[in-house]
């Protein structure tokens, strides 16, 4: 199996504070996991590329700042949203590529809501 | 600029029929093709592959036809179940690349 965990599945925070997301890869090491963010109705847009023991490579137009992805072992990344705002309220979702495959299994999401 | 279109933002099938979901890419370099299945408030399911030395992929009731030549992939789903009522992405990637390129989704209904 290749089970990809994401925690929490929702929060609610006041804005202005940060908050942060895990993602771990339960049943095998992933060197490479992806951050997604997903709007209604909407496609996912990868926000970055996070590789375990090097910084992450983002996107175009997204603020590497603003959120910080650490990938600090082969089964955890994190990405923390900082000075959250009411515009960075969305679905967040992770993955993990497994081994050499293009295919990646994905964590059940975040509902971030930003007051 | 969208590399991989999903034309059809809706799809509605009587049970046990077939689903056959449309995806469409404009990046010819492209030569590994995905579905994903999701539901609200979920992560996607990874469902069938395809890559492009092949035609055709079959697992169970998904088959994927690539047709390479017409930049179109389809995912068949015969018979339907509702069960199979999600969103459906389609996804492409880049040999050598990482990174997963997505369509804007499907939502499929298979009615009872």
């Amino acid at each position: 199996g290749a089970v990809v965990s994401q925690h929490p599945s929702w929060v609610i925070c006041k804005s202005g504070t940060s908050v942060k997301i895990e993602c771990r890869s339960l049943d095998f090491q992933a060197t490479t996991m992806f951050w997604y963010r997903q709007f209604p109705k909407q496609s996912l847009m990868l926000m970055a590329t996070s590789n375990e023991g090097s910084k992450a490579t983002y996107e175009q137009g997204v603020e590497k700042d603003k959120f910080l992805i650490n990938h600090a072992s082969l089964t955890l990344s994190t990405l923390t949203v900082t000075s959250a705002h009411p515009e960075d309220s969305s679905f967040y979702i992770c993955s993990a590529r497994k081994g050499g495959l293009a295919k990646q299994f994905f964590g059940p999401g975040t509902r971030l809501t930003v007051l | 600029d969208q590399q991989v279109k999903q034309n059809s933002p809706s799809l509605s099938v009587q049970e046990g029929r077939i689903s056959i979901l449309n995806c469409d890419y404009t990046n010819s370099m492209f030569d590994y093709f995905l579905w994903y299945k999701k539901y609200p408030a979920e992560g996607p399911t990874f469902l069938i592959s395809i890559s492009s030395i092949k035609d055709k992929n079959e697992d169970g009731r998904f088959t994927v036809f690539l047709n390479k030549s017409a930049k179109h992939l389809s995912l068949h789903i015969v018979p339907s179940q509702p069960g199979d009522s999600a969103v459906y992405f389609c996804a492409a990637a880049q040999g050598g690349s990482e990174k997963l390129v997505f369509g804007k989704g499907t939502k499929l209904t298979v009615n009872p």
